[in-house]
């Protein structure tokens, strides 16, 4: 069976720091990989996502993820981070020919002034 | 294109009554599926469907019910809501399982009493 570890549940960062959002996977082969983000009270957008060939992807809000199948990881990455990027981020796997996704159990960023 | 509706998106419910959540998307995708979302536990899986008249159970089935007439449509019915269904509920959508992007709804709040 898959499943999806965030290894951090809450991250502080200030404001213009760099950031990194952990997250490792657990499945047979390499499976389809997404980080999706929640601000408070809203639904799930799509931040970025890997399916195949280059291993690092970039994706909205100046997000990029580098997929290392080595360390069966997918971690997220922001040179700078902004107040607005305050939220819960989810990371999640989907493997070849399923519909299902499998979440992590997310992690909640608090950006300091 | 509104992408994925759910309605409604805040509902509060007393114990023992019933309620239907509704779900539509205009894309003409194959898969949907409903999830819920509890704190510190990330999204679980309910129920989903692979086309109009299959549906099948995900990780979090029990007190759930669910039918998928037709493509557009796919409702989550609680039979009788108990004060552990108290969650945030999001629909979700694809394409097909080689790997296309899941779409999520906005999220239905819900509180049973």
């Amino acid at each position: 069976a898959q499943s999806v570890t965030q290894p951090d549940i809450h991250i502080t960062v200030s404001e213009g720091a760099s950031l990194e959002l952990r997250c490792n996977y657990s499945y047979g082969a390499t499976p389809y990989l997404f980080w999706y983000v929640q601000s408070p009270g809203q639904g799930l957008q799509l931040l970025l996502k890997y399916f195949s060939g280059d291993t690092l992807v970039q994706g909205i809000k100046g997000f990029e993820a580098e997929f290392k199948r080595s360390q069966s990881s997918f971690n997220l990455r922001k040179p700078s981070v902004h107040w607005s990027d305050a939220a819960e981020y989810f990371c999640a796997s989907r493997g070849a020919g399923s519909y299902q996704l499998t979440f992590g159990k997310g992690t909640k960023l608090s950006v300091i002034p | 294109n509104a992408g994925v509706t759910q309605t409604p998106k805040f509902q509060v419910l007393k114990t023992g009554q019933s309620m239907t959540l509704q779900c539509a998307q205009d894309m003409n995708h194959e898969y949907m599926s409903w999830y819920r979302q509890d704190p510190g536990m990330g999204l679980r899986l309910i129920h989903y469907s692979v086309g109009a008249g299959i549906t099948d159970q995900g990780e979090v089935p029990n007190g759930y019910n669910v039918s998928r007439s037709t493509t557009e449509d796919f409702p989550l019915r609680l039979l009788s809501a108990a004060p552990s269904q108290t969650s945030v509920y999001f629909c979700a959508s694809s394409y097909s399982n080689r790997g296309d992007t899941i779409y999520f709804g906005e999220g239905s709040w819900l509180t049973v009493v």
